[in-house]
């Protein structure tokens, strides 16, 4: 079955930087796109961007260009999220998504990462 | 961006009722919508695609509908694991979108 298995909670300072991990298995890596999808406390769902782990092209949301990288490792099948210039502001849970075969619609989703800001 | 209204903010209902949601496209997205349930400290869970769709394994009770600008969620018969927030998303242009959720509380 497909899992997407992200990494633990981080506790970060203003200005520093985070990179997220999210782990995929049960599905062929390659043929699916990964999206990012962040969700501050007591708000709706934002997204962030979309990677493809076969070519590792990315395409971010304008808010976040300049300070987002999204990547990936297929030798573990593994893609990243990096985050720059950290502020309070950025203090969600980061979730990683693959979408159905047939759109940009959330099947499968990451358990979440909190990354929480705080000086 | 194209941004997506969520009304109500909160319904409240009892078991047994039906619950009807409403989403609304500040631009007609055609029938690229997509409603998600979330319940605390979970990932959301697809529901509905391409506006009628029901996701794998998601019960008859929940449908969707509309186009261009107006969509709604129906579920039909509230049973206790349905009390959650639902969020509705747009698929038809970059970047993708989400509204602000609706909560089903327990009246």
């Amino acid at each position: 079955q497909v899992q997407l298995e992200q990494s633990g909670a981080e506790v970060m300072k203003p200005g520093a930087s985070v990179k997220v991990s999210c782990k995929a298995s049960g599905y062929t890596f390659t043929r699916y796109y990964i999206h990012w999808v962040r969700q501050a406390p007591g708000q709706g769902l934002e997204w962030m961007g979309i990677i493809n782990p076969n070519g590792g092209t990315t395409t971010y949301a304008q808010k976040f260009q300049g300070r987002v990288t999204m990547t990936r490792d297929k030798s573990t099948t593994t893609v990243y999220l990096e985050l720059n210039s950290l502020r309070s502001e950025d203090t969600a849970i980061y979730y990683c998504a693959k979408t159905i075969n047939t759109g940009y619609y959330f099947e499968h989703w990451g358990q979440g990462t909190l990354v929480a800001v705080s000086s | 961006d194209i941004v997506m209204t969520q009304s109500p903010a909160t319904l409240s209902v009892s078991p047994g009722e039906k619950a009807t949601l409403s989403c609304r496209a500040s631009e007609s997205i055609s029938s690229k919508l997509a409603w998600y349930q979330q319940k605390p400290g979970q990932p959301p869970r697809l529901l509905i695609y391409d506006a009628s769709t029901r996701a794998t394994g998601i019960p008859d009770r929940f449908s969707g509908g509309g186009s261009g600008t107006e969509f709604t969620l129906t579920i039909n018969s509230l049973q206790s694991e349905d009390f959650a927030i639902y969020s509705c998303q747009q698929s038809h242009n970059w970047p993708l979108t989400f509204g602000a959720g609706t909560k089903v509380e327990i009246k």
